[in-house]
């Protein structure tokens, strides 16, 4: 099955430092990766995308095929950082996305 | 560029209604994906939509239903509802072949069930 996996729930930080949100998936072909992110009353957007390799608000996603990890990175929080992150990855067809069950950051100010 | 849009924005049935959910696409797209996202989970994968044709479906019975139309606007249909239908209903579109696999969502329409 195509499974994504985060494990933390909720994870909180203080402003100014470093956050990881991990997220494992399924080995099933070979899957495209994403972070997508939902702030506060807005609607669920792409984040970034691996295939991409860039960059989005200071985050960075390292694909690590040997443990079929996906973690997303930033080096120093922000308070405008607190959202909700989805991890996901493409299934049996290029545009069906499966998602995890999500981390909640919170930034401390 | 208009983006997705979903209607209704909330609504609430009871058990054994049925309930449908609109959705219209991204200009430009001509798939869409249907997703369910109860209370603290994230979405799950109901089925997708491309050039009228269910192109995919997830782990969802059969009295989930769906309709693409030819401006690629899309329908979700529910049947029988039990409580556990309870739910954000998400409706995504995307270009489709060619696409980066980039989702582009609407708000939403929440559905609560009694």
């Amino acid at each position: 099955a195509q499974r994504v996996t985060q494990p933390e729930k909720l994870l909180s930080v203080f402003k100014g430092a470093p956050v990881e949100l991990k997220c494992n998936y399924s080995y099933s072909g070979s899957p495209e990766l994403f972070w997508y992110v939902q702030y506060s009353r807005q609607r669920l957007q792409l984040l970034l995308r691996h295939i991409s390799r860039e960059s989005i608000k200071g985050f960075t996603a390292d694909l690590n095929k040997g443990e079929t990890s996906f973690h997303l990175k930033k080096p120093f929080a922000q308070e405008e950082d607190s959202a909700m992150y989805y991890c996901a990855r493409t299934g049996t067809s290029y545009d069906k996305v499966i998602f995890g069950p999500g981390t909640s950051l919170s930034v401390i100010p | 560029e208009t983006g997705v849009t979903q209607s209704p924005t909330h609504l609430i049935k009871t058990r054994g209604q049925q309930v449908t959910l609109r959705c219209s696409s991204q200009s430009g797209h001509n798939t869409v994906s249907w997703y369910q996202q109860a209370l603290g989970q994230g979405p799950q994968f109901i089925f997708q939509y491309y050039r009228e044709e269910e192109n995919g479906r997830g782990n969802f019975p059969p009295r989930f239903s769906g309709l693409q139309f030819p401006n690629y606007s899309s329908e979700l249909n529910v049947n029988a509802l039990e409580l556990d239908d309870s739910a954000l209903y998400l409706c995504a579109s995307s270009p489709g072949w060619g696409g980066t696999g980039e989702l582009f969502f609407g708000e939403g329409s929440r559905l609560t069930v009694l």
